[in-house]
């Protein structure tokens, strides 16, 4: 199956500062890979997500960029606030299956 | 979102024993089911991806004897944890994808069932 691959396992950032999250995925034929927010205890949020056939995406302080051809893709959080605080997850879809990566903690510092 | 919903939240069980965890799609119909498997601190494991009426499909070295999965309707999956060993005390999540989200890719997870096997 797909092997995704996600750097670093845990970020500080001072409040207000930006966070960048990366992931590396093994299958050209996955198409389609979102990011989850998991706070301690609770079950995984989807926070955005990107298509392979978009470069980039952005939500407000969030976004997604995509680089198909070297098969990496990155979450960008700007102004980073302390509820940003919490681990979040690439994951890749390989036909109907969703590979998760091993997860980054965020830790924003006020 | 939809709304995914997993029983029990905890269950403690002796070694030996069997253990069944619900994942009930609340308020969408479930054409497909995920289940995943997570250990502390660390990522969500593919166990097994259910349809609905057909025979789960389980990842490489996931035991399907040990772990029984079934999905008998569209608002339904159940993970079944047979002879339980402390080896298998873990968090267990499902998520489900409806019609819908097979063209959006969107996932919904429940809130996890924690295990403990003493």
């Amino acid at each position: 199956g797909e092997n995704v691959e996600q750097h670093p396992s845990t970020l500080s950032v001072q409040e207000g500062d930006s966070a960048v999250i990366k992931c590396t995925y093994s299958d050209s034929a996955s198409n389609y890979f979102p990011w989850y927010k998991q706070e301690l205890g609770k079950r995984p949020q989807l926070i955005i997500d990107i298509r392979s056939n978009v470069g980039e995406k952005k939500d407000q302080r969030i976004a997604v960029t995509l680089n198909k051809t070297a098969k990496h893709f990155s979450l960008h959080i700007t102004e980073t606030q302390p509820e940003d605080s919490a681990v979040y997850f690439c994951a890749a879809r390989e036909f109907n299956k969703f590979y998760f990566g091993s997860g980054t903690k965020l830790n924003v510092k006020p | 979102g939809a709304v995914v919903s997993q029983h029990p939240s905890w269950v403690i069980c002796k070694s030996g024993t069997s253990v069944k965890i619900e994942c009930r799609s609340l308020d969408f119909q479930a054409t497909t089911m995920f289940w995943y498997r997570q250990f502390p601190k660390q990522s969500l494991m593919l166990m097994a991806t259910s349809n609905e009426g057909s025979k789960a499909t389980y990842e490489q070295g996931v035991e399907k004897d040990k772990f029984l999965i079934n999905h008998a309707s569209l608002t339904l999956s159940t993970l079944t944890v047979t002879s339980a060993h402390p080896e298998d005390s873990s968090f267990y999540i499902c998520s489900a994808r409806g019609l819908a989200g097979e063209v959006t890719g969107e996932l919904f997870f429940g809130e996890g069932s924690r295990l403990t096997v003493l």
